[in-house]
């Protein structure tokens, strides 16, 4: 069935470093879906990617899809202390099914 | 205006037993969805339901079975619990079905322990 992969599992960052998660898919996707959620609480819906090679940006973040539209990032410039939490893909598989990845847990030291 | 609200939000279940959890959309929200929770699998697509229709469905046995009424309210019921199955319980809601483009909400969950 339908794999979706996450790296890192966890990445410690000084604030103000850079961060990146990236998200492989084993099918193609049609489209993918990127969610927040702070320790001890929901997931919360961050943005949906649709195109092949579509890049989104929301101030600090910037999210990409490639070609194949298999693959995912979601990058985070300058983090701050409120970047803080896990954040997971979702990929969607033409109505078929919908796979979380495992999720990347961002730590963000002051 | 009020967000996804799931009941209830704690529980606590014998092995065997049955549960029924409820999530009300966000008015005027066609779409809900179920995902489970748990530290070893992570968050995993159970169901969603778009105007009493069940769309899709997740890689879950028969006894997690769900419904969605003419009001958008859905519950979600689990049979013959197992261990397993303690976890945090998500509702989420959205305007369109999954993969429109639309913002997904999700509750603050249900938590099961089974026990």
């Amino acid at each position: 069935g339908q794999q979706v992969m996450q790296i890192p599992q966890y990445q410690h960052v000084q604030e103000g470093e850079d961060f990146t998660t990236y998200c492989n898919s084993s099918t193609t996707l049609s489209n993918i879906q990127w969610y927040k959620q702070r320790p001890g609480g929901h997931p919360v819906f961050l943005i949906q990617l649709v195109k092949s090679g579509e890049v989104k940006k929301q101030k600090r973040l910037t999210f990409q899809f490639g070609e194949a539209k298999k693959n995912s990032s979601l990058h985070i410039t300058a983090t701050q202390t409120t970047d803080v939490g896990t954040y997971f893909c979702a990929g969607d598989n033409y109505g078929q099914n919908f796979v979380f990845g495992p999720g990347t847990r961002l730590s963000v030291l002051p | 205006k009020a967000g996804v609200t799931q009941t209830p939000r704690y529980l606590i279940k014998t092995r065997g037993q049955q549960v029924t959890l409820s999530c009300s959309p966000i008015s005027g929200h066609r779409s809900v969805s179920w995902y489970q929770q748990t530290p070893g699998q992570g968050l995993q697509f159970l169901f969603e339901y778009f105007s009493e229709t069940q769309r899709n469905k997740g890689n879950f046995p028969g006894r997690f079975s769900g419904r969605q009424f003419s009001n958008s309210r859905s519950e979600m019921n689990v049979s013959t619990l197992e261990l397993g199955d303690s976890a945090l319980y998500l509702c989420a809601s959205s305007s369109s079905w999954l993969g429109s483009g639309n913002t997904i909400y999700f509750g603050e969950g249900s938590w099961l322990t089974v026990v």
